[in-house]
């Protein structure tokens, strides 16, 4: 069954410091990963998406996510950290072969001090 | 606007009380699903519809029914509401697929006593 392992479940950094969030993926063939953000009380926001291609790609909000299929994972990053991006981070996964499932893991919430 | 509405945003029930959760898109979406979010378990899959007519379980579908007889709304129903029914149950659509982007509604927080 298709999993997703997010192992922190809490982190917090200094405004301003790098930031980087940890995903894991069961194996499986032609992932389709994303990233979401939930801020306090509201739906969630696609950040970034992984289909194909480059292995590192671009998303809103200066965030981005570098795939690694040796590893299996999915991590996000950000080089400087805002106030803002407080907040709880949900990575998924779904595969060309389920179409109907997506499946979240646990998140991660973003704690950030000034 | 493109969006996701869900209504009611806040409900607070009674055992065995059936209610039922609205769910409108109207970006003409094929893909529409239902998640519960609860603490430390992350979203999980209650049902999804991949067009009109077509629905199944997620990975919680117990307690739980939908029906897709329009493209653009999913409702969800608890027949008979139970107190680990209380959580945040967010809808969300797509284009035509769950590996599509997903887009959300605001959540409905259900508290059932």
């Amino acid at each position: 069954a298709q999993s997703v392992t997010q192992p922190d479940i809490h982190i917090t950094v200094s405004e301003g410091a790098s930031l980087e969030l940890r995903c894991n993926y069961s194996y499986g063939a032609t992932p389709y990963l994303f990233w979401y953000v939930q801020s306090p009380g509201q739906g969630l926001q696609l950040l970034l998406k992984y289909f194909s291609g480059d292995t590192l790609v671009q998303g809103i909000k200066g965030f981005e996510a570098e795939f690694k299929r040796s590893q299996s994972s999915f991590n996000l990053r950000k080089p400087s950290v805002h106030w803002s991006d407080a907040a709880e981070y949900f990575c998924a996964v779904a595969y060309t072969g389920t179409a109907s499932k997506l499946t979240f893991g646990t998140g991660t919430r973003l704690q950030v001090t000034l | 606007e493109a969006q996701v509405t869900q209504n009611p945003r806040y409900l607070i029930t009674v055992t065995g009380k059936k209610l039922t959760v609205t769910c409108s898109q109207n970006m003409n979406h094929e893909y529409m699903s239902w998640y519960r979010q609860d603490p430390g378990l992350g979203l999980r899959q209650i049902y999804y519809s991949m067009n009109v007519e077509v629905t199944d379980k997620g990975d919680v579908p117990e307690g739980y029914k939908v029906s897709r007889k329009e493209k653009r709304n999913f409702p969800l129903i608890l027949e008979s509401p139970s107190p680990n029914q209380t959580s945040l149950y967010f809808c969300a659509s797509s284009l035509s697929k769950a590996s599509d982007t997903q887009y959300f509604g605001p959540g409905t927080r259900l508290t059932v006593l």
